[in-house]
């Protein structure tokens, strides 16, 4: 099955920096690639996503960028601020079926 | 936030008794799915539906069985909770129908906190 890894568990920024988070995953079927946001007691909702034919994808602030080759992912937020601060999910689509796997987590701190 | 619900919000149990978990929605999709989130692991997949009757296990699914006898409901049920099985459920659920990104989101339930003591 599917395995995905992600890396850093904990990020902290200063207000007005970029932060990256990068994933890995195992299976080189994998064709759907989502982030997700968790703010704290909230249920996660998804921020952006990429397919396996895209390299990179953009919306204002938040860009995604796919690497196939290496089975890597990674999602980058630029100008931060302090509502970015939550847990960040990355997960890959399993081969079969609608299921996602997911990352662990990042936890993102923006500091003031 | 898509329209679904989840009952209880929290539970607090004992080891050995049964717990049902439900989940409602109204957006008449046609898959849902069981994740569990522990510290550490993120997001679990317990079991998912990919139609009335119609299910599947995921990564963790031992200690679980679902049952969708209803396009709107999805149930989870502990046979005999352990405290293994503390963690916050979430529900989810995704249209069929593949969208212009050839993949459909997942819509996440507010969650349920359980405690098995």
């Amino acid at each position: 099955g599917e395995n995905v890894e992600q890396h850093p568990s904990t990020l902290s920024v200063q207000e007005g920096d970029s932060a990256v988070i990068k994933c890995t995953y195992s299976d080189s079927a994998s064709n759907y690639f989502p982030w997700y946001k968790q703010e704290l007691g909230k249920r996660p909702q998804l921020i952006i996503d990429i397919r396996s034919n895209v390299g990179e994808k953009k919306d204002q602030r938040i860009a995604v960028t796919l690497n196939k080759t290496a089975k890597h992912f990674s999602l980058h937020i630029t100008e931060t601020q302090p509502e970015d601060s939550a847990v960040y999910f990355c997960a890959a689509r399993w081969e079969y079926g609608n299921k996602l796997v997911f990352g662990a987590g990042t936890i993102l701190r923006v500091k003031s | 936030d898509a329209g679904i619900t989840q009952s209880p919000r929290h539970k607090v149990t004992e080891t050995g008794t049964p717990v049902t978990l439900r989940c409602h929605q109204t957006e008449n999709h046609r898959y849902m799915y069981w994740y569990r989130q522990d510290p550490g692991h993120g997001l679990r997949l317990i079991h998912y539906s990919y139609g009335v009757k119609d299910t599947d296990k995921g990564e963790v699914s031992d200690g679980y069985s679902v049952s969708r006898s209803k396009t709107e409901d999805f149930l989870l049920t502990l046979e005999s909770a352990t405290s293994s099985q503390t963690s916050v459920y979430f529900c989810a659920i995704s249209e069929s129908k593949v969208s212009l990104a050839g993949y459909n989101e997942q819509f996440f339930g507010p969650g349920t906190r359980l405690t098995v003591l």
